[in-house]
């Protein structure tokens, strides 16, 4: 079965750093686009960022650029998202999710999320 | 980067149908035959139920169907039934990125 595993979570004050960690398994990780995801409580899906099998392709919404990293390490199975300068409007669930070995492959697996809390 | 657009509610009974639009531009859905449709229940991760427009992954029932025509994308459910009420939310390519709607609450009267 196809797991997809995020870790990392937690509550940091504005300005802070936090690393998100996503453990996959039960597919070729190492051959698909992954993303992040993110949901305040209670609002609607958006769009972090992705990369490619090798992570030499990277995306950002203008929201992240700048302050948040993604990475891979396809010999762990492991997706990363490093995140700095972290602000209150970043409190949201992270979802890692699996698209395929295409750019606009379909998001079709999903992590359950790991809850981040920006406050004071 | 904007959202795409949809109503934030949509509601039918046990048996009907109903429709659920999500608006962008010539940039992302008029430009891409690469819509997708999710599914979310309160608590839970989002489920894909239809992909490149009108493709259904396997094990999502034939009762959603979707369709683009220009800028707007539709999801359709067919013959309405009580787990189908959740949140629904449409996605498009976009290029580099990728851009979500803002959701629609379908309530299954």
């Amino acid at each position: 079965d196809v797991q997809l595993t995020e870790s990392g979570g937690g509550l940091v004050q504005p300005g802070g750093s936090l690393t998100l960690s996503c453990a996959a398994s039960g597919f070729a990780f190492s051959t698909y686009w992954m993303h992040w995801v993110r949901q305040t409580p209670g609002k609607g899906l958006v769009w972090v960022s992705r990369l490619n099998s090798d992570g030499s392709r990277i995306y950002y919404a203008d929201s992240v650029k700048g302050r948040f990293i993604i990475s891979r390490d396809n010999a762990k199975n492991t997706l990363y998202l490093q995140m700095d300068s972290l602000k209150m409007e970043d409190t949201a669930v992270y979802y890692c999710a699996g698209g395929g070995p295409y750019s606009a492959s379909p998001l079709e697996n999903w992590g359950q999320g790991t809850l981040v809390t920006v406050s004071s | 980067q904007s959202a795409l657009t949809q109503p934030p509610s949509a509601s039918g009974s046990p048996g009907q149908s109903v429709t659920i639009s999500c608006t962008g531009t010539s940039s992302d859905i008029g430009g891409y035959n690469y819509v997708s449709w999710f599914q979310q229940h309160p608590g839970k991760a989002p489920k894909l139920m239809i992909y490149e427009v009108n493709k259904r992954p396997s094990g999502v029932p034939d009762r959603f169907s979707g369709s683009k025509s220009g800028n707007t994308a539709s999801l359709t459910v067919s013959g309405l039934q009580a787990e189908d009420e959740a949140d629904y939310y449409c996605s498009s390519y976009a290029g580099s990125n990728v851009l979500f709607g803002g959701g629609t609450k379908l309530t299954v009267l």
